[in-house]
């Protein structure tokens, strides 16, 4: 009963590098999404998915690129890391859209910090 | 665009006292609302949400939310503060189709003895 897991769970990166955080579930959702949280902003946007194939850009899309080869895998890559991406990330999966007002599950969230 | 507006960063109860905390919306349409607790180096886990069926809803912990519409309002209640109740709230709206959220800012609950 896995849920919405996370990778890594904690990293620390320098300026200029590279990363992808693992997102996966395993309750063949169809919408994907992934947030950061920052102190006092709440959680924003960044990506989001509606299915396989199909992604778009939300809040704060500058800095991350994502794929949905499968409906189970939506990874978020930073191209070149920079201090204003240390965030909280989460990924977050449902199977519904507005209609049906479905739960949104959050995995556990991956702290990472740009030196 | 819909959105919601938490007022108050910090809400400090006493344990046993009322937890009020309240999310105003702003929508065009008939909104999905949500309540998400956030417990220190956690993830979000979901206290409840409306979607229409009912005004006043109940979740988990003893929580419960009411939906008015003519105040544009979403307050978060709790008879009696535990301090396990200790966490951060976000208020939330869907947006648009896709199972978007918009987020408050969240309040952070202190619950003393």
């Amino acid at each position: 009963n896995a849920g919405v897991t996370q990778t890594p769970k904690f990293q620390v990166l320098k300026t200029g590098q590279s990363m992808t955080l693992q997102c996966a579930q395993d309750m063949n959702h169809e919408y994907m999404s992934w947030y950061r949280q920052d102190p006092g902003m709440g959680l924003r946007l960044i990506h989001y998915s509606v299915g396989a194939g199909i992604t778009d850009q939300g809040e704060v899309p500058n800095g991350y690129n994502v794929s949905r080869s499968t409906t189970e895998d939506f990874p978020l890559r930073l191209l070149s890391a920079a201090p204003s991406q240390t965030s909280v990330y989460f990924c977050a999966s449902s199977d519904g859209g507005l209609a049906s007002g479905n739960t949104i599950y959050f995995g556990e969230g991956s702290w990472l910090t740009v030196v | 665009a819909q959105s919601v507006t938490q007022l108050g960063s910090h809400v400090s109860v006493s344990e046993g006292a009322l937890v009020l905390l309240r999310c105003n919306y702003s929508s065009s349409v008939p909104p999905y609302l949500f309540w998400y607790v956030q417990y220190p180096n956690q993830g979000l886990q979901l206290l409840l949400k409306y979607t229409s069926a009912a005004t006043l809803v109940k979740g988990i912990n003893g929580f419960e939310a009411e939906f008015k519409k003519s105040e544009t309002s979403f307050h978060l209640t709790k008879p009696s503060a535990h301090m396990s109740d200790a966490a951060e709230y976000f208020c939330a709206v869907i947006t648009g189709t896709a199972s978007k959220l918009t987020f408050g800012t969240g309040t952070r609950l202190q619950v003393t003895l």
